[in-house]
């Protein structure tokens, strides 16, 4: 099956300076990407919906200016939390939608800490 | 909006079989999804429906009802791995998944 990576697996740091989590697609090109990110306990939130070469668009209480999301190429999706606090320590999980609509494929995840 | 209920949890016997079910109310339907999750890891994939009926795929199988805005997932023959949280998920018109707060399900020997 299809495999879809995310770097880095774990990040911890310090509330104000900003972290770049990259997700990306490893065989196959993926014109649709999807951030979602999960509190403990908690399901999987979708924070925004990402198409190559275009803006993101945003779920509904998401701030675009502090989740920074990049889609440069048909492989690769970036998620840049900007100006950390530790609210916004959490799971961070992308996905990437081949041709089928039912094939979506979710990277391992993202563990980040803010301290 | 979306709307999506399952239980919160569940136990179950090993060796038995335990159906989860999950209701939706959904402006958009693309397919409903069943995903497993452990503890710290991402979502792994466990079935598709996007028509009504029966979808049998090993031990697991998964129904649809779109007319009822309703599925289960039925799990069979339960193994300890299965000890996990299962995730009801309805993709919408954008294929993005909109997932329910998931069934934290404990199989006891």
């Amino acid at each position: 099956g299809a495999v879809v990576s995310q770097h880095p697996s774990w990040v911890i740091c310090k509330s104000g300076t900003s972290v770049k989590i990259e997700c990306r697609s490893l065989d196959f090109q993926a014109t649709t990407m999807f951030w979602y990110r999960q509190f403990p306990k908690q399901s999987l939130m979708l924070m925004a919906t990402s198409n190559e070469g275009s803006k993101a668009t945003y779920e509904q209480g998401v701030e675009k200016d502090k989740f920074l999301i990049n889609h440069a190429s048909l492989t690769l999706s970036t998620l840049t939390v900007t100006s950390a606090h530790p609210e916004d320590s959490s799971f961070y999980i992308c996905s990437a939608r081949d041709r089928e609509p039912y094939e979506q494929y979710f990277g391992p995840g993202t563990r980040l800490t803010v301290t | 909006g979306q709307n999506i209920d399952q239980p919160t949890e569940m136990t179950a016997t090993e060796g038995a079989i335990v159906q989860i079910n999950c209701t939706y109310q959904t402006s958009g339907f693309n397919g409903l999804f069943w995903y497993q999750q452990h503890a710290g890891e991402a979502p792994t994939f466990l079935s598709y429906n996007v028509l009504d009926g029966l979808e049998e795929k090993g031990r697991f199988s998964s129904f649809l009802s779109r007319s009822k805005g309703y599925s289960y997932l039925l799990l069979k023959e339960l193994q300890m791995k299965d000890s996990a949280s299962y995730l009801c998920a309805v993709s919408d018109s954008g294929y993005a998944l909109n997932f329910g707060k998931g069934t934290s399900l404990l199989v006891t020997p």
